[in-house]
């Protein structure tokens, strides 16, 4: 189906280097959203966009994080000069509005290992 | 600031019995939404279930529902009648204003 879909599914990279993530989200919907998810510390949003405003808000305090959006329905995740500490589970999610309490459809992940 | 938590980091249940996920929250806004997602093996989150802050009554899906407790704020998830298939992992996620945030998680087994 024509569901989230993310790639790499996964990713080594060395620290201190750059690293772009993809997600081609659901055609027609307003809202991307990146998480990072890592193991006992649960979810936290990294950056939105909303097409209409390709709008980047971060909500990371390095702003080595962020997130482009060349079309609709495609977002690139940029993690600049890598940390062993990036190392996590990097979720997309979309959806068909903003506002309220719209549903989130998630891509399946980016595996990110910084060595 | 908002937090959610969740205290279980793992559950067993045997099929075909029910179990209750908890989710406590803490937010000031006073408009806000309550999600619980689950995360098979393969990664992606799958919506499960929704509650609007303002909803009167609780939210039900098949075998899912969510125990709204506004006062206490905790949005427990009800899974009933268990199912092998039900084995993931469980988030309960909150939207506030802008962003939306997530518990650690549950990790449910679903014993045979």
């Amino acid at each position: 189906g024509a569901g989230v879909s993310q790639s790499p599914r996964y990713k080594v990279a060395k620290r201190g280097r750059d690293v772009a993530l993809r997600c081609d989200s659901i055609s027609g919907h307003v809202t991307l959203y990146w998480y990072r998810q890592t193991l006992g510390q649960g979810s936290e949003v990294l950056t939105y966009s909303q097409s209409d405003a390709q709008r980047d808000k971060s909500g990371r305090p390095s702003g080595r994080f962020s997130a482009e959006r060349p079309e609709r329905s495609v977002s690139t995740l940029k993690i600049q000069r890598t940390e062993q500490g990036d190392s996590a589970v990097y979720l997309c999610a979309s959806s068909l509005l903003d506002g309220g309490y719209n549903e989130q459809f998630f891509g399946p992940g980016t595996r990110l290992t910084v060595l | 600031a908002q937090k959610i938590t969740q205290t279980q980091p793992g559950m067993f249940v045997q099929e075909k019995e029910a179990v209750t996920l908890d989710c406590t929250y803490d937010t000031s806004d006073p408009s806000y939404g309550l999600f619980w997602y689950k995360q098979p093996s393969s990664g992606e989150m799958i919506f499960l279930i929704y509650q609007g802050s303002y909803d009167q009554q609780n939210a039900t899906e098949g075998r899912y529902s969510l125990n709204f407790q506004k006062a206490r704020k905790s949005a427990n998830l009800v899974i009933s009648a268990s199912q092998l298939g039900d084995s993931a992992m469980y988030f309960c996620a909150m939207r506030g204003a802008y962003k939306y945030i997530f518990g650690t998680g549950t990790r449910l087994k679903v014993l045979a």
